[in-house]
């Protein structure tokens, strides 16, 4: 079945800065590749998806890229800011309703 | 709009007795159903999904079940808890879009 695994599980950086999360997943039929955000104490919410026809997406400050053939795809945020502090979560699915997750990235952004 | 409502929102539970925790969605008909755990500092593992009632497919081999009596209800059971059970569950829908509606979760912790 579809594994997906992400790294780094923590990371901390400068505001201002950027941070990048990468996933990699196993199932070559997975053609949707969504990005959740999930505040203290709070549900996930979606902040970003791509699909298998394209190569990059962006919205704002937050990109996402995705390697079919390497079968990985990144999350980046530029310019970060407090409120992007948040454990963030990629997932992967094959079009036919089954979304497996990654294990998670709890991001700081440190003043 | 569409709303997705679980409870209830905390539970303790000794060892060995019965659960269930009931989801329902409101606004939408004939939702793709999920039933996910999150253990602390940890990722999201798929448990149940349903593409439609009666239809229950399982992610992962254990003392739970789920079942979709009616369209927009999903239910996640056991007949006796272990100590593993505890975690926090969240249900989810979605439409054949991919993207994933939360609940607000559902906190057990079995003693």
């Amino acid at each position: 079945g579809e594994n997906v695994e992400q790294h780094p599980s923590t990371l901390s950086v400068q505001e201002g800065d950027s941070a990048v999360i990468k996933c990699t997943y196993s199932d070559s039929a997975s053609n949707y590749f969504p990005w959740y955000k999930q505040e203290l104490g709070k549900r996930p919410q979606l902040i970003i998806d791509i699909r298998s026809n394209v190569g990059e997406k962006k919205d704002q400050r937050i990109a996402v890229t995705l390697n079919k053939t390497a079968k990985h795809f990144s999350l980046h945020i530029t310019e970060t800011q407090p409120e992007d502090s948040a454990v963030y979560f990629c997932a992967a699915s094959n079009g036919a309703s089954k979304i497996i997750f990654g294990s998670g990235t709890r991001l700081s952004i440190r003043p | 709009s569409q709303t997705i409502h679980q409870w209830p929102a905390t539970l303790v539970q000794p060892v060995g007795s019965p659960l269930s925790l009931e989801c329902t969605v409101e606004g939408t008909s004939n939702p793709n159903l999920y039933w996910y755990r999150q253990a602390a500092g940890r990722g999201l593992q798929l448990l149940f999904y349903s593409v439609g009632i009666g239809q229950i497919s399982s992610e992962v081999p254990q003392n739970l079940s789920a079942s979709r009596p009616q369209d927009r209800q999903f239910i996640l059971s056991s007949k006796k808890l272990l100590l593993s059970d505890s975690g926090f569950y969240l249900c989810a829908w979605s439409r054949n879009t991919g993207e994933l509606f939360f609940g607000e979760g559902s906190r057990l912790t079995v003693l």
